[in-house]
């Protein structure tokens, strides 16, 4: 059971114009969400995360909004540049349930920014 | 800060032989470490959750004989894949929390590509 979907495999746009990467998610407990960056045979990169209790957390080209009623989360990149191409990972935890906050992983978004 | 590394980067080993990975934090103390595998074109799944000095914490369907884990201290935990098989090929990922940020985010180690021949 897939507690966090992204169900765009794949996702390509020109430079200069605005990514969207889309999250969903189905467990209700989870109270904070996160973005990672990935490229091949690396591990994840934090880019930027959001709490429940926000709706927006933006980080210079990077905005994260979250829309709790929809189980919804998407990350915004404005403008899009060629080193953003690499794979992006949803995840969310449950903090309110102990010390150690364990991630729940998409399974990704490939990005493709064109020149 | 919060630099996570992993070793080896990449093993090849024959089948029935045991490996050992290394995960370490290198500038924070991480209380907590986490295991991690990724099949092609998979989600990150999360195998274990380590705390210092104390007994590793599976995920269902995650063998602990299989797949054991020591955090000896707060700055290395080890995952030792015992009686490799095919199956085991993967890519294995550790995340260090701690330090600074401890509430916030996980810090991932770069990876280690498993192949058993």
């Amino acid at each position: 059971d897939q507690q966090v979907k992204q169900n765009s495999p794949s996702l390509s746009v020109q430079e200069g114009r605005i990514s969207i990467l889309n999250c969903d998610y189905t467990n209700s407990m989870f109270d904070y969400f996160l973005w990672y960056k990935k490229y091949p045979a690396e591990g994840p990169t934090f880019l930027i995360s959001i709490s429940s209790i926000k709706d927006k957390n933006e980080d210079g080209r990077f905005t994260v909004f979250l829309n709790k009623s929809a189980k919804h989360l998407s990350l915004h990149i404005v403008p899009s540049q060629p080193g953003d191409s690499a794979v992006y990972f949803c995840a969310a935890s449950a903090r309110s349930g102990g010390s150690n906050y364990k991630l729940t992983f998409g399974k990704g978004t490939l990005l493709t920014v064109n020149p | 800060g919060a630099v996570v590394s992993q070793h080896p980067s990449r093993v090849i080993c024959k089948s029935g032989t045991s490996v050992k990975i290394e995960c370490r934090s290198l500038d924070f103390q991480a209380t907590t470490m986490f295991w991690y595998r990724q099949f092609p074109k998979q989600s990150l799944m999360l195998m274990a959750t380590s705390n210092e000095g104390s007994k590793a914490t599976y995920e269902q369907g995650v063998e602990k004989d299989k797949f054991l884990i020591n955090h000896a201290s707060l700055t290395l935990s080890t995952l030792t894949v015992t009686s490799a098989h095919p199956e085991d090929s993967s890519f294995y990922i550790c995340s260090a929390q701690g330090g600074l940020n401890s509430y916030n985010e996980q810090f991932f180690g770069p990876g280690t590509r498993l192949t058993v021949l």
